[in-house]
């Protein structure tokens, strides 16, 4: 079982609709939980971070974690065409020796 | 700024040739790391760096080696390469290990083995 999972998708929503991208992970140690946006054919950027649980909210995005159930959640309101690509979950340790990343969800929101 | 750079962007390779993967970054940061990123597999962390002379291994640094002389660069030596090394290496700085929400990537550089 890897210790970090994240549904590949690919996921397809119009424009305009609200988007769940979702992980799971297995280590409670983990403490620190990240969100990268990741175009094709380019590097990772990251998007948000949050520390241990709760929501975070940035504009249109919000993301929440829930150490409890060790599951994490981004979401997107009001989708645009430039949110088409994938997004990877990370997470690590107090010391960051662990982070892991997900294997990415490949989000395309149609016009 | 440049922010992190990476050279070759593409590669191809017989098995058995070694190359080193070029990665620099100008903005001052103490911490630098490669990474592998496979379908299905995420980003693995190979060898990272928390500064000149320093290096240490990651969850996949078997194939590789590094070694950190400046605090700009972080090059990665594939000393024998195979097919199961054919992936996508990003190369990350922070300015500190523990600078979680401000890690950047460079664009990649595209490595097939043949």
């Amino acid at each position: 079982q890897k210790e970090v999972e994240q549904d590949p998708g690919p996921l397809s929503v119009p424009e305009g609709a609200i988007v769940s991208l979702n992980c799971t992970y297995s280590n409670s140690a983990f403490q620190y939980f990240m969100w990268y946006r990741q175009y094709s054919r380019k590097g990772p950027e990251l998007l948000m971070y949050t520390y241990s649980s709760g929501n975070k909210e940035d504009g249109r995005f919000t993301a929440q974690v829930d150490k409890s159930s060790k599951y994490i959640s981004l979401f997107i309101r009001d989708s645009q065409p430039s949110d088409s690509a994938t997004y990877l979950c990370a997470m690590t340790t107090y010391n960051n020796n662990d982070m892991r990343f997900g294997a990415g969800t490949r989000l395309t929101v149609k016009p | 700024n440049a922010g992190v750079t990476q050279t070759p962007k593409f590669q191809v390779l017989k098995t058995g040739q070694s190359m080193t993967l070029q990665c620099a970054q100008d903005m001052n940061h103490e911490y630098m790391s490669w990474y592998r990123q496979d379908p299905g597999m995420g980003l693995r962390l190979i060898h990272y760096s928390v500064g000149a002379g320093i290096t240490d291994q990651g969850e996949v640094p078997n194939g590789y080696n590094v070694s950190r002389s400046t605090t700009e660069d972080f090059p990665l030596r594939l000393l024998s390469a195979a097919p199961s090394q054919t992936s996508v290496y990003f190369c990350a700085s922070s300015y500190s290990r523990s600078s979680y929400n401000e890690q950047f990537f460079g664009p990649g550089t595209r490595l097939t083995v043949l």
